[in-house]
């Protein structure tokens, strides 16, 4: 089945310790997305690949980074986690950018930072 | 500043009786909108959605309504079942096309026997 997967589903850094979250997909989607949610709070959309073109929100910070090497991967790196990073991160996939194009979204990472 | 706002944290609702999930918004500019459905320990997953050019959409037991004057939407399930317990997220887009989706931060549905 073609679907958005994400590795790992669980994941313990310490604080400071570099990080890097992966999501890959086999839809051959050319938007992916990276989302930050925190318990009982919207998905939060940190940034987006439209092919290789990287678009960042304004309000992400810097210590957040992402790559995508290839139309199937994208990597979220956070360089130096701290304790308000931990959260659940949700990668999405889409055909194309018009909001009206469905977001087929992964299972998520979930980040501990102790 | 929340542009989509759901705001019932939960709603619990019996087996049987209609489901009823409000959504609100504040940007004028949106004309499309979503509703995700979300379990735990999975991603959300697509639900329904309504062009600003419609005021209702249908698809079996799922319903959403779209009050544009009033900035409103809402999403109705009937006849409510067991497996529809999970958190539903109203998300919202504007035209440009350029401009991520913005979600609002959830209801938990819990559907009882």
């Amino acid at each position: 089945d073609a679907m958005v997967i994400q590795n790992p589903r669980y994941q313990v850094t310490q604080f400071g310790k570099p990080v890097t979250l992966s999501c890959s997909q086999t839809l051959n989607h050319n938007v992916m997305y990276w989302y930050q949610q925190k318990s009982s709070q919207a998905p939060k959309l940190l940034f987006h690949y439209y092919d290789k073109d990287f678009n960042n929100e304004a309000d992400t910070p810097d210590n957040f980074q992402s790559r995508r090497p290839n139309t199937s991967f994208c990597f979220l790196d956070i360089r130096s986690p701290g304790l308000g990073d931990a959260a659940m991160y949700l990668c999405a996939t889409s055909r194309d950018l018009a909001g009206y194009h469905e977001q087929y979204f992964g299972p998520g990472t979930r980040l501990t930072v102790t | 500043d929340q542009q989509v706002k759901q705001n019932s944290p939960s709603l619990s609702v019996q087996e049987g009786r209609i489901s009823i999930l409000n959504c609100d918004y504040t940007n004028s500019m949106f004309d499309y909108f979503l509703w995700y459905k979300k379990y735990p320990a999975e991603g959300p997953t697509f639900l329904i959605s309504i062009s600003s050019i419609k005021d209702k959409n249908e698809d079996g037991r799922f319903t959403v309504f779209l009050n544009k004057s009033a900035k409103h939407l809402s999403l109705h399930i009937v006849p409510s079942q067991p497996g529809d317990s999970a958190v539903y997220f109203c998300a919202a887009s504007r035209p440009s096309g350029n401009t991520p989706l913005v979600f609002g931060k959830g209801t938990r549905l819990s559907v009882i026997a």
